[in-house]
């Protein structure tokens, strides 16, 4: 069974720049999350979903960050403009159905030069 | 050049010994403690997780012990392989929308 995958991989882009990931979790999966992990940190929730709706945004910096998935499958995160402190590694996650094991991707690394 | 974030506590064991990597958390309401296991450039992945009704839950070479009083989780790793070298995070759930915590990870490195 294939794991959650996540695109890209890695992605450099300057400042003021917008940028997207893509998240396609395990096939039965209803939940999915959005983690950011700095270096040397553990991850940290930035939104969960239940389906296709956003259940838990509370940290999400919405004055530049957003997401959507739209038919509760796969999900797509922004970030316009993308700020110097942006740099991260992006990890989705998925479940099936609240609170059971969150399976994680490989994540998206984010440099913002 | 490197960040402080890279300086990971680090715990250094040789190949066959124990490992024993300790985690303090901080909500006293947290019911569920999870530990995980990141290589480098992938994502964490689940060991073992101990419910706040449990003192300890053995796995596969792994042990999770958990006191309440001191609010104090530990991962013990037995004949520690080459294959364990990765950083190690505890998570805590406060049984709430299914909210994972997690701590400050520890760096494990297994010598031969």
């Amino acid at each position: 069974e294939a794991g959650v995958v996540q695109s890209p991989r890695y992605k450099i882009i300057e400042k003021k720049q917008p940028v997207a990931f893509w998240c396609n979790p395990i096939s039965g999966h209803n939940t999915l999350y959005w983690y950011l992990q700095n270096l040397g940190q553990g991850p940290e929730l930035l939104i969960r979903y239940e389906n296709e709706e956003a259940v838990d945004d509370s940290q999400l910096p919405k004055d530049r960050f957003s997401a959507e998935r739209l038919k509760g499958v796969d999900s797509t995160l922004k970030i316009q403009p993308a700020e110097l402190g942006d740099s991260a590694v992006y990890l989705c996650a998925s479940s099936f159905g609240y609170g059971n094991e969150q399976f994680f991707g490989p994540g998206t690394r984010l440099t913002v030069l | 050049g490197e960040s402080v974030g890279l300086h990971l506590p680090t715990l250094s064991v040789q190949e066959g010994d124990n490992s024993i990597i300790n985690c303090a958390y901080s909500n006293s309401a947290s019911d569920y403690f999870i530990w995980y296991k990141q290589e480098s450039g992938k994502g964490p992945q689940f060991i073992i997780d101990i419910r706040s009704n449990m003192d300890k839950r053995q796995g596969q070479r792994v042990t999770v012990l958990l006191n309440k009083t001191v609010k104090h989780l530990s991962l013990q790793i037995a004949a520690t392989q080459p294959g364990d070298s990765a950083v190690y995070f505890c998570a805590e759930n406060t049984g709430t929308a299914s909210k994972l915590t997690f701590g400050t990870g520890t760096r494990l490195q297994v010598t031969l």
